[in-house]
């Protein structure tokens, strides 16, 4: 099994360059995450998905978008990209129910120079 | 939300028991606490996780307090694969059931 899958794995842009950061996941989960974690610092949550169709903002929104596409692919767009913006980015799925738990992809590292 | 409060390091000695503290003073009745790690240059990992009873699983020990305001992660042998950042999370119930936030977490040096 795939489990959760992030594309690309590496990326540089330039200050005001766009992008969108590709996540699927093949294990059927409802809910979806994005997370950014800088040098030395834990994760923070960027925007979620509860359920197909819906998107929620997490701690840090602004300067993203995201579209729940169908059930597996949750993306995150940059569109206006910012040297604040140099990150990690993770993807994560979730199962629900008694043995619960978050899935995460290995990660996108992003530079904005 | 609830908040979680984790020391920023701790060290251990191979082949020792090692216990990772977590406060969680304004957890609500309906809170589970999860524990997830994150080895080098890798995404997180789930652990454990529980939400009154003490739990055991082929990874760790979760201790969880009896007024549940804080918990206790448990490796009874650490070994040099277990260095990494451990968070400790709080997953609410209703419409906080589904925003998961992480803090910074500790990081486990473990000395050979």
């Amino acid at each position: 099994n795939a489990g959760v899958t992030q594309t690309p794995k590496f990326q540089v842009l330039k200050t005001g360059q766009s992008m969108t950061l590709q996540c699927a996941q093949d294990m059927n989960h409802n809910s979806m995450y994005w997370y950014r974690q800088d040098p030395g610092m834990g994760l923070r949550l960027i925007y979620y998905s509860a359920s197909e169709g819906t998107t929620d903002k997490g701690e840090v929104p602004n300067g993203y978008n995201v579209s729940r596409l169908n059930k597996r692919e949750f993306s995150l767009r940059l569109e206006s990209a910012a040297p604040s913006q140099t990150s990690v980015y993770f993807c994560a799925s979730r199962r629900t129910g008694r043995n619960e738990k978050l899935f995460f992809g290995s990660g996108t590292q992003l530079s904005v120079l | 939300d609830a908040k979680t409060t984790q020391p920023n390091s701790m060290e251990s000695n191979e082949e020792e028991p090692v216990h990772l503290p977590c406060n969680h003073s304004t957890i609500s009745g309906t809170d589970y606490i999860h524990w997830y790690r994150q080895l080098p240059s890798q995404g997180p990992e789930y652990v454990i996780h529980g939400l009154t009873s003490n739990v055991n699983n082929r990874m760790a020990s979760l201790a969880i307090a009896e007024d549940r305001k804080s918990s206790t992660l448990i490796l009874h042998r650490a070994t040099l694969r277990d260095a990494a950042v451990y968070y400790c999370i709080l997953r609410g119930d209703g419409g906080s059931n589904y925003k998961l936030t992480f803090g910074k977490g500790t990081l486990l040096t473990v000395n050979p």
